[in-house]
């Protein structure tokens, strides 16, 4: 079945370190593809999405492509900032119209 | 705009007895899900509806899972009876319809201990 795999956390990095999270996915057909964010405290939200192959998805300087040859959208930002903490959820919305989660990778960014 | 809403925000119930949660979804949002998110996996899908009917329920455990749509506006989730593995936040999702890449609106969530 349809299945997202994502690195696992924590990932500790320091303020304007380079970011890249991992994210693969199983699928028939042409899935779309998202990151969501959840902050402390907040409920989960939409950070980008790209809906068909080479599509890049962009917002609040994260950046993420979507690679069918490699079946991956891996998640990247240049600089992180502490505001940047949070928990980080790959997803595909399937053929079905059903979204399909990832465990989530958990973000600590140090002063 | 208000955002969805979500009560209550922590309930602690022991097995076997009965929960209900409650969620407003964002006005005039026709599709509306419910999510179940054990510590440490990503969220599930419980169920969906599309205004008042039910669009895909198979991961949604019948035997002690129910969840109604009433006017297709509010929704409650319920579970009789409670098992300890029932322990997870239970997150309410709204977009404005169903399918292609329409983003989903997540509410805070009600996390749910079973002792």
């Amino acid at each position: 079945g349809d299945s997202v795999t994502q690195m696992e956390g924590p990932v500790t990095l320091s303020e304007e370190a380079f970011l890249t999270i991992n994210c693969t996915y199983t699928a028939t057909g042409y899935p779309s593809l998202f990151w969501y964010v959840q902050y402390p405290g907040e409920g989960l939200q939409l950070l980008l999405k790209a809906t068909k192959a080479d599509d890049k998805g962009s917002n609040k300087g994260f950046e993420a492509t979507y690679r069918k040859e490699t079946t991956s959208f891996h998640l990247e930002k240049g600089s992180v900032q502490v505001s940047d903490s949070a928990v980080y959820f790959c997803a595909l919305l399937t053929g079905g119209f059903k979204t399909i989660f990832g465990a989530g990778t958990r973000l600590f960014v140090k002063a | 705009e208000a955002g969805v809403a979500q009560s209550p925000r922590y309930k602690i119930i022991e097995k076997r007895q009965s929960v209900a949660f409650w969620c407003n979804p964002i006005s005039g949002h026709a599709t509306l899900y419910w999510y179940q998110q054990i510590l440490g996996q990503g969220p599930k899908l419980l169920i969906q509806f599309q205004n008042n009917g039910v669009v895909d329920d198979s991961q949604l455990p019948k035997d002690r899972f129910s969840a109604e749509r009433l006017k297709g506006v509010d929704s409650t989730l319920k579970i009789q009876p409670a098992k300890l593995e029932d322990s997870a936040v239970y997150l309410c999702a709204s977009s404005l319809r169903g399918g292609g890449d329409i983003e989903q609106f997540f509410g805070p969530g009600t996390r749910l201990t079973v002792l």
